[in-house]
C-alpha cells in the first residue's frame, strides 16, 4: 500500500502557483520524497524528489516539512499542459508505490 | 522524451491467450521495472530486473513473468490471460543507484485488452 496521502483533486487558474500536499507520517530517515505526475494517455515522468532539504529545479519546487511528515509540491506558474495526475511516493531503495494521486486541473 | 520505447502499443487478446509486451531501456540504464496500471488507478509494481535478474517482485502471480537481455532491453510475459488484465502496462527503466531508488524514466506503456 502508498505510504502516503494526497487530495483526490484540486483546481488552479492559469499562471497561479500550484500548490499540491502530501502527507506522509510513517516515512522513515533514509526513505526519499518523489513526485511524478501522468498526463492522460503517457507514461508518468518525474517532477522531482528530496530526502530533507528543500529542492528546486526548472519544473518545481519541493518543501519538506522539518519533521519530514508532509510536503508540498509547488508548480510556480501552472500553464494548461500541467493538467495531470501528481503522485507522491515515499521510496528507500525499493520499488515505488504509487498510489491515486491528486488530480490537478489547471483552469483557464 | 525519455528514451524508453515500448511496443507494442495497443494490442487485443482473447481470454486463455498468452502475450508478450516489449521494452527497449535508456541507454546505459541496467535495472528495468514493469507496472501494471488499471483504468483509474495508480501503477502497481509487477516486478524488477537488474543486470538479467529479478530483483524484486510485487503482489501478482507468477503467470506474470520477464526477461532482461544482455543490452538490459526486456520482456513481460503473461500467461493465461484474464478479463482482469486488461490494463496499461509500463516499463521503467533507471540506472542502479546504491541506497536510493533514483529517477525511473517511463514509456508510453503498452494497452493491452483481454476479450
Amino acid at each position: 500500500d502508498a505510504k502516503t496521502t494526497q487530495p483526490p483533486s484540486m483546481d488552479c487558474a492559469e499562471g497561479r502557483a500550484a500548490n499540491l500536499p502530501c502527507n506522509h507520517s510513517t516515512i522513515s530517515g533514509n526513505e526519499y520524497v518523489y513526485w511524478y505526475r501522468q498526463i492522460h494517455s503517457q507514461g508518468p515522468q518525474y517532477i522531482i524528489h528530496g530526502l530533507k532539504n528543500n529542492e528546486t529545479n526548472e519544473m518545481a519546487s519541493l518543501i519538506i516539512t522539518e519533521d519530514r511528515k508532509s510536503s508540498t509540491l509547488i508548480l510556480p506558474h501552472a500553464t494548461l499542459r500541467d493538467t495531470a495526475v501528481y503522485y507522491c511516493i515515499v521510496s528507500g531503495n525499493t520499488p515505488l508505490v504509487f498510489g491515486k494521486g491528486t488530480r490537478l486541473s489547471v483552469i483557464a | 522524451e525519455t528514451g524508453v520505447t515500448q511496443s507494442p502499443t495497443h494490442l487485443i487478446k482473447t481470454r486463455g491467450q498468452q502475450v508478450t509486451l516489449r521494452c527497449s531501456s535508456q541507454s546505459g540504464h541496467n535495472t528495468v521495472s514493469w507496472y501494471q496500471q488499471a483504468l483509474g488507478q495508480g501503477p502497481q509494481f509487477i516486478f524488477q530486473y537488474y543486470r538479467e535478474e529479478e530483483n524484486g517482485r510485487g503482489n501478482f502471480p507468477p503467470r506474470f513473468s520477464g526477461l532482461q537481455f544482455p543490452n538490459y532491453s526486456s520482456e513481460l510475459n503473461v500467461n493465461a490471460l484474464e478479463l482482469d488484465d486488461s490494463a496499461l502496462y509500463l516499463c521503467a527503466s533507471s540506472p542502479m543507484v546504491r541506497g536510493a531508488t533514483g529517477e525511473l524514466f517511463f514509456g508510453e506503456g503498452s494497452r493491452l485488452t483481454v476479450l
